[in-house]
């Protein structure tokens, strides 16, 4: 089974508007850590925003939100009026216990329209 | 602090030839990885290293040996190159008081 699943391949979203990337994890894990990276054409990867699987608010960096849904195994990446710099791959990771590794989901291609 | 160092950038090899990829870093981080990016699979786990002197694999390690030669750096090896190692490799270190793993730029590596 997948541990990290994005099911939008590719999403194209209007300049301004908000974007929600969806992501499903799957662990047994009560301890866990849910990361989005940016990798834009550039193809650096670029670190998001954190969510810890205790922690009782929602993360929050910027214009990004951590929509985290414990009990559906969800943690959707919301981006605040889009702009078009945020056109890039985003990726959905997850790391386990004191595991400092990381498993990465397959991806989703944000193209902004202006 | 220049983070994450990768060597080299980019590689074209034949089917065969050996080649090492470099990796540093200056954070004083414990741990480091090396992942490979393919289209449509996201990132895959190679090898890692919890700690100096200490080596585990990860997703996909076969066709790949690492060398954790210090705290700084972490070196990929591909003893014969074959045309499925085909893809952009990245390096990544980090370190429990942080939440976040920090990558290198990546090198592309083909091979013919």
């Amino acid at each position: 089974a997948q541990k990290i699943t994005q099911t939008q391949p590719g999403m194209f979203v209007q300049e301004k508007e908000a974007v929600t990337l969806d992501c499903t994890y799957d662990t047994s894990d009560p301890s866990y850590g849910l990361f989005w990276y940016k990798q834009p054409s550039s193809g650096e990867m670029i670190f998001l925003i954190y969510q810890g699987s205790y922690d009782q608010q929602n993360a929050t960096e910027g214009r990004y939100s951590l929509n985290f849904q414990k009990a559906r195994k969800s943690a959707n990446l919301v981006i605040s009026a889009s702009q078009l710099g945020d056109s890039a791959m985003y990726f959905c990771a997850m790391r386990e216990g004191g595991n400092e590794k990381l498993t990465f989901g397959t991806g989703t291609r944000l193209t902004i329209i202006p | 602090n220049a983070g994450v160092t990768q060597t080299p950038k980019f590689q074209v090899l034949k089917t065969g030839q050996s080649m090492t990829l470099q990796c540093a870093q200056d954070m004083n981080h414990n741990s480091m990885y090396w992942y490979r990016q393919d289209p449509g699979m996201g990132l895959r786990l190679i090898y890692y290293s919890a700690s100096e002197g200490t080596t585990d694999k990860g997703e996909v390690p076969n066709g790949y040996n690492v060398s954790r030669l210090n705290k700084r750096e972490f070196s990929l090896r591909l003893e014969s190159a074959a045309p499925s190692q085909t893809s952009v490799y990245f390096c990544a270190s980090s370190d429990l008081e942080y939440n976040e793993q920090f990558f290198g730029p990546g090198t592309r590596l083909t091979v013919l």
